[in-house]
């Protein structure tokens, strides 16, 4: 079945940091890719997207790049800021009608001034 | 504003007193689903419904109930809670047609003593 792995966490990086978040998905077919992100306290919500293969998604300065190749969809950033602290969790939805959407564990992101 | 409401946000009860927690949805979504959030499980799916009167198990459906009479609502019935079912509850809509992003509410925090 279809499944999604993300690095463990936390990760602890200071303001201004490079960040990635690594995440590999197992799928048959052509999944659609997601990151979600949960601030403390509240629901999920969608960061950004990718629907078919080398679709570069982004959003508040974070990108993901879908690769059908490397089966990954790793989250990046360049310069984070401490209002990032937050849980991300990776995510994938099957291409047929009706399939759940999958997340990976979540990995913990703690960003200090 | 587009949004999926779930109520209680915070709950205590006891071992083996029946609750329910609702959830509604304003965006005429078809597919709504349950997910619980546990330390280092991440999200698991409880229960979906792909249209009213139209439901289904997901990962972890023991101890639950659902029903989906009207499109807009989702309810999750516990009719007697048990204190594994302690857990933080997530309810999500999305269009049924693929690709699209699932919405969140904002979460119940349920603690069975």
């Amino acid at each position: 079945g279809n499944s999604v792995t993300q690095m463990e966490g936390p990760v602890t990086l200071s303001e201004e940091a490079f960040l990635t978040i690594n995440c590999t998905y197992t799928a048959t077919g052509y999944p659609s890719l997601f990151w979600y992100v949960q601030y403390p306290g509240e629901g999920l919500q969608l960061l950004l997207k990718a629907t078919k293969a080398d679709d570069k998604g982004s959003n508040k300065g974070f990108e993901a790049t879908y690769r059908k190749e490397t089966t990954s969809f790793h989250l990046e950033k360049g310069s984070v800021q401490v209002s990032d602290s937050a849980v991300y969790f990776c995510a994938l939805i099957g291409n047929q009608a009706g399939t759940a959407l999958i997340f990976g564990k979540g990995t913990t992101l703690s960003v200090s001034s | 504003e587009a949004q999926v409401t779930q109520n209680p946000r915070y709950l205590i009860t006891v071992t083996g007193k029946k609750l329910t927690v609702t959830c509604s949805q304003n965006m005429n979504h078809e597919y709504m689903s349950w997910y619980r959030q546990d330390p280092g499980l991440g999200l698991r799916q409880i229960y979906y419904s792909m249209n009213v009167e139209v439901t289904d198990k997901g990962d972890v459906p023991e101890g639950y109930k659902v029903s989906r009479k009207e499109k807009r609502n989702f309810p999750l019935i516990l009719e007697s809670p048990s204190p594994n079912q302690t857990s933080l509850y997530f309810c999500a809509s999305r269009a049924q047609v693929l690709n699209t992003e699932a919405f969140f509410g904002q979460g119940t925090r349920l603690t069975v003593v």
